[in-house]
């Protein structure tokens, strides 16, 4: 299976704050990831998929880049609505395998 | 707007079947090229995926669980269902039923179910 690493695990932020999360593949993924926000009780709810394609209806403060092994969702300007926990996952084989999350927090 | 919902008991004894159940609302389950799956979430911990069938039935488990998974689905109820056998403590886990689009790219998501396994 390929293992994804997310980084950090969790973050303090404040509203306003740009925010970087990394993810990282065991093997080459080319663009085949997808990224993910969960509130607390909720399901995942879809942001990006194919590592950079902003999924509808998802503001566009919500970014993706990357390919081969290397990942990052970028939220460019923290809302109240954004603290959550993100989660990266490969599309690229079977099974499909998700990261560990990463826990975004009000500082 | 597509909606999906699961169903199904919320407490299984050890060493039982669980089976739960995926109702879609909003779209046809056997639209052409549409998958669905399912995905869990044990309590405080990450996503894993289980299973996904294809609209004209064709399956994927995850080979940690392949043993112990069917996935059918029910084209003139819209509806597909999982089964999980042998179930231990270490199947509890809020269970969420999915629409897969393009190869795994979970779209449309139920709003999760709690199994809790215990005698």
């Amino acid at each position: 299976d390929i293992q994804m690493t997310q980084s950090p695990s969790s973050l303090s932020a404040s509203v306003g704050d740009g925010v970087t999360i990394t993810c990282r593949a065991t093997q080459t993924i080319t663009t085949y990831l997808n990224w993910y926000q969960q509130k607390p009780g909720k399901a995942p709810n879809l942001l990006i998929y194919a590592a950079s394609s902003l999924q509808s209806g998802v503001p566009s403060r919500f970014s993706g880049s990357g390919s081969g092994t290397d990942f990052t969702l970028t939220i460019s300007s923290l809302q109240p609505e954004d603290f959550a926990t993100y989660y990266c996952q490969q599309s690229s084989t079977t099974p499909p395998t998700f990261g560990q999350g990463t826990k975004v927090e009000i500082k | 707007q597509l909606q999906l919902q699961e169903s199904g008991p919320g407490l299984v004894k050890p060493s039982k079947t669980l089976a739960l159940t995926c109702t879609v609302s909003g779209g046809s389950i056997s639209s052409s090229g549409n998958y669905w799956g399912w995905i869990r979430q044990p309590p405080g911990k990450g996503l894993e995926w289980i299973a996904t069938i294809s609209s004209s039935g064709g399956t994927y488990y995850n080979p940690s669980l392949k043993s112990r998974v069917t996935i059918s689905i029910d084209t003139s109820q819209n509806q597909f269902s999982l089964k999980l056998s042998s179930v231990t403590a270490a199947d509890t886990a809020v269970y969420y039923c999915a629409k897969n689009t393009g190869g795994y790219i979970f779209d449309y998501w139920g709003q999760g179910t709690l199994v809790t396994v215990s005698s």
